[in-house]
């Protein structure tokens, strides 16, 4: 079964407000990983974090790493409809190098 | 980065026949993967093309229905064999970089069996 759980699996955001998605695992990750997926494209990576406890932003995207290395969170603040896709976490399973992606959060954004 | 290409971007294929799928990256490459993803769906690995070597299989998935060939650093090929309708997914191929553990996934492929 899939490693890393994400939620929620749908976010429904009016333009301009602020949301989050969660990546959870039931075991400590070397490192996290975030994916974004528009409507008919491929994942296309957005960012790696590896530091317990790590933050990283770009632009109004704020990525964080949990201290215990077994949850991350994707904060977008402003929503745009650029925003609109499929947010995957992706985590390596244990003691490989292969990734465990979560099922992804599907953002639809309401003008 | 990586850029990846895939030939073709899409077809639609009779059961029963196969269907090769190309994935071409601009540059050598250690790491290159076969992912399936079925619609709303999150990605799901196939296996791993391993360079001069016979691919690495994820449960559920058999060398027989997915022949996988990697000839070396900057090519490999995913056949679907023997296509039933539960095949019809979108199939991506993606690399991963010997400095970084990231992945860069190529346009996919869009497989509708009829």
């Amino acid at each position: 079964g899939q490693q890393v759980m994400q939620i929620p699996q749908y976010q429904h955001v009016q333009e301009g407000e602020d949301f989050t998605t969660y990546c959870n695992s039931s075991t400590t990750l070397s490192n996290i990983q975030w994916y974004k997926q528009r409507p008919g494209g491929h994942p296309v990576f957005l960012i790696q974090l590896v530091k317990s406890g790590e933050v990283k932003k770009q632009k109004r995207l704020t990525f964080q790493f949990g201290e215990a290395k077994k949850n991350s969170s994707l904060h977008i603040t402003a929503t745009q409809t650029t925003d609109v896709g499929t947010y995957f976490c992706a985590g390596p399973l244990p003691n490989d190098y292969k990734l465990s992606f979560g099922a992804g959060t599907t953002v639809t954004v309401r003008a | 980065s990586a850029v990846i290409s895939q030939k073709p971007s899409r077809d639609i294929c009779q059961r029963g026949t196969s269907l090769t799928i190309q994935c071409q990256v601009d540059s050598q490459v250690t790491m290159m993967f076969w992912y399936r993803q079925q619609p709303g769906q999150s990605l799901t690995l196939i296996a791993t093309a391993n360079q001069g070597s016979e691919a690495t299989y994820e449960s559920g998935f058999v060398i027989d229905k997915f022949p996988i060939s990697r000839p070396n650093l900057t090519f490999s090929t995913l056949t679907v064999s023997n296509m039933s309708p539960e095949d019809s997914s979108i199939y991506l191929c993606s690399v991963e970089t010997a400095s970084s553990y990231e992945q860069y996934f190529g346009p996919g492929t869009r497989l509708t069996v009829t």
